[in-house]
């Protein structure tokens, strides 16, 4: 266990309302990442950050926003969901070192009805 | 772009055979990941290949790393039950934050 949470872990909400997930970590590591998952598609990055308040887009980060006020704390807001957005969301952290694996969290599972 | 390709994308075997699961990319890079994911479940690193030709086993698995040829392959030997799940390859973007890009993932199913 890297000390990686995510929270909600699961979540059912409208089209057209904001939605917040976040992920909390405990091991004060410097790149925290969003990846979606679909079938079909492996994992896809959505935004990761490098530190507090530095954060860039991955590939798929129309429709998504994050922020980072805090280096244990990364959170991902889809300012008004699509169903096309309904989907699992997995936060992760890289470990200690250049070469060091992505490790990642339980996941949030995400219904955009 | 950076494109990860993986094949078969499904796969059913027999316990106590063998077979290999492939992973293309399109673009160089020395460094290669290898994860399982279990239904419904996180997925778990499994390994880090980081140059040309590099080689790790755990168990029955064994990956390895063809820079040149931009492959990696995962064996399995004498597949057993336990090892039905769903497995990614991952690649890093060279520039910038280790930012890795998947493969579809290769479902396997091991048989009785």
């Amino acid at each position: 266990d890297a000390g990686i949470t995510q929270s909600p872990r699961h979540k059912v909400t409208e089209t057209g309302t904001p939605v917040t997930l976040r992920c909390h970590q405990t091991e004060n590591h410097r790149y925290m990442y969003w990846y979606r998952q679909d079938p079909g598609h492996g994992l896809r990055l959505i935004h990761y950050s490098y530190g507090v308040k530095d954060t860039d887009k991955g590939e798929v980060s129309d429709g998504y926003s994050v922020s980072r006020s805090k280096t244990e704390d990364f959170l991902l807001t889809l300012e008004s969901a699509t169903s096309s957005q309904t989907s699992v969301y997995f936060c992760a952290i890289r470990g200690q070192g250049y070469n060091s694996p992505l490790h990642f969290g339980n996941g949030t599972r995400l219904t955009v009805t | 772009e950076l494109k990860v390709e993986q094949n078969p994308l499904f796969l059913s075997m027999q316990e106590g055979k063998n077979y290999t699961i492939y992973c293309n990319y399109s673009t160089t890079s020395d460094r290669l990941y290898w994860y399982r994911q279990d239904p419904g479940k996180s997925l778990e690193s499994l390994f880090v290949l980081l140059s040309n030709g590099a080689v790790k086993q755990e168990g029955r698995l064994m990956a390895s790393l063809d820079t040149k040829a931009r492959l990696s392959t995962l064996h399995i030997t004498a597949a057993v039950h336990d090892l039905s799940a769903t497995y990614f390859c991952a690649v890093p973007i060279i520039q910038g934050a280790q930012k890795l890009v998947f493969g579809q993932g290769t479902r396997l199913t091991i048989n009785p």
